[in-house]
């Protein structure tokens, strides 16, 4: 059974250029989440979606970053105009379905992350 | 503030030792707690979750949750040197609608 999968695994940009990351969940989920992990710093939620919908983008920056979670295909995080800050390890997440689901179904299973690098 | 707050260590224990990990979270709300390890350079791996007041057990890993004092701990038997980690704490679920919020990480060296 395959896990969350993440491309491209490692992603270097120069400042101003666009950088898309993607994300295929576990079979059978239907939940994706996105965090951001600076270096020496803890994960950060940045946005979590349904098919078609965002539940919640409360950790979402509020220029440059925007992501979504198609009918088909994966969910893509995508940021804009990139500057050395955003410079980090992204991680995406998912789960069978929400916090509705009741205890287990909202547990999160992370992907191996891409890393991006900004020169 | 810091809504769910660890020690950063390292914590440092020989190896055969129980390891104890504790974690504070603010968010009343909260119904479902988890614990991931992280390897440096690697994703978060899920290694227990727990939701009622309590211990629960899964091997050498032992989860306790008491809501009342708004307090998460992980107990790890028999520390391994494999076992040297950062350990994450995150709690989700009610008010926080499904997204996880992390604490810092309690970095774990298992010395043989």
């Amino acid at each position: 059974n395959a896990g969350v999968m993440q491309n491209p695994r490692h992603l270097v940009r120069r400042r101003g250029q666009e950088a898309r990351l993607r994300c295929s969940p576990m079979k059978g989920h239907s939940h994706v989440y996105w965090y951001r992990q600076l270096p020496e710093e803890g994960l950060k939620f940045m946005v979590y979606l349904q098919k078609e919908n965002i539940i919640d983008e409360s950790g979402m920056p509020k220029e440059r970053f925007s992501a979504e979670f198609p009918k088909e295909g994966p969910s893509i995080l995508r940021i804009q105009q990139v500057v050395r800050g955003d410079s980090a390890a992204y991680f995406c997440a998912s789960s069978p379905s929400g916090t509705s689901g009741g205890p287990g179904q909202e547990t999160q299973y992370f992907g191996p992350g891409t890393r991006l690098l900004v020169l | 503030q810091k809504e769910v707050e660890q020690n950063s260590g390292p914590l440092s224990v020989p190896e055969g030792a129980i390891a104890s990990l504790n974690c504070t979270y603010s968010d009343r709300g909260s119904q479902s707690f988890f614990w991931y390890r992280q390897y440096s350079g690697k994703s978060p791996e899920l290694i227990m979750s727990i939701y009622s007041n309590g211990d629960k057990e899964d091997g050498r890993f032992t989860a306790q949750l008491n809501k009342a004092s708004q307090y998460v701990s992980l107990l790890i038997r028999d520390s391994q040197p494999s076992d040297s980690a950062t350990y994450l704490c995150a709690g989700g679920g009610a008010s926080n609608t499904g997204k996880l919020i992390f604490g810092q990480g309690t970095t774990l060296q298992v010395k043989p």
